[in-house]
């Protein structure tokens, strides 16, 4: 069964400081693999995704994530946290439950919190 | 300006009572999503369309049930409210294909008392 787990709860960093989210996934075959960030009282929005080609993507607001398959991993990363970077980020991952599809699985999500 | 739209934004209804909560897009997209938002469980996908007249079960579908009599609109009925559905309720849209991103709208609060 397909599966992506974010271990951690929380993260926090100083504002400057690099930071890591991190997620790792379970799937069969290849995997396509999303970051969405969720602003207080809004809706998620999405931040970038790998689907095949290079292992670092690039995406919104200066993150990137790195696709390591030998690790089964989609962290993301940026290189200087801003304090408006303080968000819930979840990884997902879609379903390949057969077909054309794009139902996506959610992990439980990383709170991020950057002090000043 | 393309978007999707969730009403209302706040629902409070009594344990028994029909609730039908309302997401259209205008994108033009043909697959559509219901998620529920629970602390510690992220994200939960109800139902799901890939197009008028289809719908699919999601992992956490029972008690709720979904129609798509057009491409702009998916929405969602509590047949009959119970607390346990108290949660914050989010739509997404998405061209049809494997590898594109949802688009979210911005959610509706129910409680259920």
């Amino acid at each position: 069964a397909q599966s992506v787990a974010q271990p951690e709860d929380q993260v926090n960093v100083a504002e400057g400081n690099p930071l890591t989210v991190k997620c790792t996934y379970s799937v069969s075959g290849n995997p396509y693999l999303f970051w969405y960030v969720q602003y207080p009282n809004r809706g998620l929005q999405f931040l970038l995704k790998y689907i095949t080609g290079d292992n670092l993507v690039k995406g919104s607001y200066g993150f990137e994530a790195e696709f390591n398959k030998s690790q089964t991993s989609f962290h993301l990363k940026k290189p200087s946290a801003l304090v408006s970077d303080s968000a819930l980020y979840f990884c997902a991952v879609r379903s390949r439950d057969g077909g054309a599809t794009n139902k996506l699985i959610f992990g439980t999500g990383t709170l991020l919190a950057v002090q000043p | 300006d393309a978007e999707i739209t969730q009403s209302p934004r706040h629902k409070i209804t009594e344990t028994g009572r029909q609730v039908t909560l309302a997401c259209h897009q205008t994108w033009n997209h043909n697959n559509m999503f219901w998620y529920r938002q629970d602390l510690g469980h992220g994200l939960r996908l109800i139902h799901y369309s890939y197009g008028v007249q289809d719908t699919n079960k999601g992992e956490v579908s029972d008690g709720y049930s979904v129609s798509r009599s057009n491409t702009e609109d998916l929405p969602l009925t509590l047949e009959s409210a119970a607390s346990s559905q108290t949660s914050v309720y989010f739509c997404a849209s998405s061209e049809a294909g494997n590898f594109y991103e949802q688009y979210f709208g911005p959610g509706t609060r129910l409680t259920v008392t």
